[in-house]
């Protein structure tokens, strides 16, 4: 049974060009979320979904960063335009409704280098 | 405003005695209490979680400990074994599903 899917697994990009990150949860779970992290302000979460609808994008830094959730098997988060500060590893996460433990299951990030 | 603080960056145990982690909160909604670890270029996998309604969950050679008045958690690991090397991350949820808050995580080293 997969896990969380993550693509790219690495990117290295330029500043100011766009750079989009891939998600695919775990089948038939109900919650997606977005994370980053970073040496100064660790793991924080970025966006989270439930049933494909964006609840709490709160923690989305500024507009340059957006996400979206077309359908339960896919989401992506985008940052145009990137800039190096930008620069961490970003994870996506999934879980199931009424677990009742609030268990996230991660993938294995993509590593965002922008110089 | 970090709501979940792990104030031990680092610690390094003899394999066979025990690794003891702390976290602490300040938020009193959450109810919720989960151990990650990470190992490197890996995202974090879940390790044991407990509910604010018990001051103790075991599973294995890992237990976690809940002191609700002192809004403390730890994560006892005994014996500690070389594999337990990781950065283990406390998170805490107001809800089962919702979003987590999480520490900014421990370094183990377990040595053999």
């Amino acid at each position: 049974d997969a896990g969380v899917i993550q693509s790219p697994r690495h990117e290295v990009t330029e500043m100011g060009q766009e750079v989009t990150l891939r998600c695919k949860p775990i089948s038939g779970h109900d919650y997606l979320f977005w994370y980053r992290q970073t040496m100064m302000r660790g793991l924080e979460l970025l966006i989270y979904f439930n049933n494909n609808v964006p609840i709490d994008d709160s923690g989305m830094p500024e507009d340059r960063f957006s996400a979206k959730m077309p359908n339960a098997s896919f989401s992506t988060l985008k940052i145009q335009p990137s800039e190096p500060r930008d620069s961490a590893v970003y994870f996506c996460a999934s879980s199931p409704t009424g677990k009742g433990s609030a268990e996230q299951y991660f993938g294995p990030g993509t590593r965002l280098t922008v110089t | 405003d970090q709501q979940v603080k792990q104030n031990s960056p680092s610690l390094s145990v003899q394999e066979g005695r025990i690794s003891i982690l702390n976290c602490d909160y300040t938020n009193s909604m959450f109810d919720y209490f989960l151990w990650y670890k990470k190992y490197p270029a890996e995202g974090p996998t879940f390790l044991i979680s407990i509910s604010s309604i018990k001051d103790k969950n075991e599973d294995g050679r890992f237990t976690v400990f809940l002191n609700k008045s002192a809004k403390h958690l730890s994560l006892h690991i005994v014996p500690s074994q070389p594999g337990d090397s990781a950065v283990y991350f406390c998170a805490a949820s107001g809800a089962a599903g919702n979003k987590l808050t999480f520490g900014g995580g421990t370094r183990v080293l377990v040595k053999p």
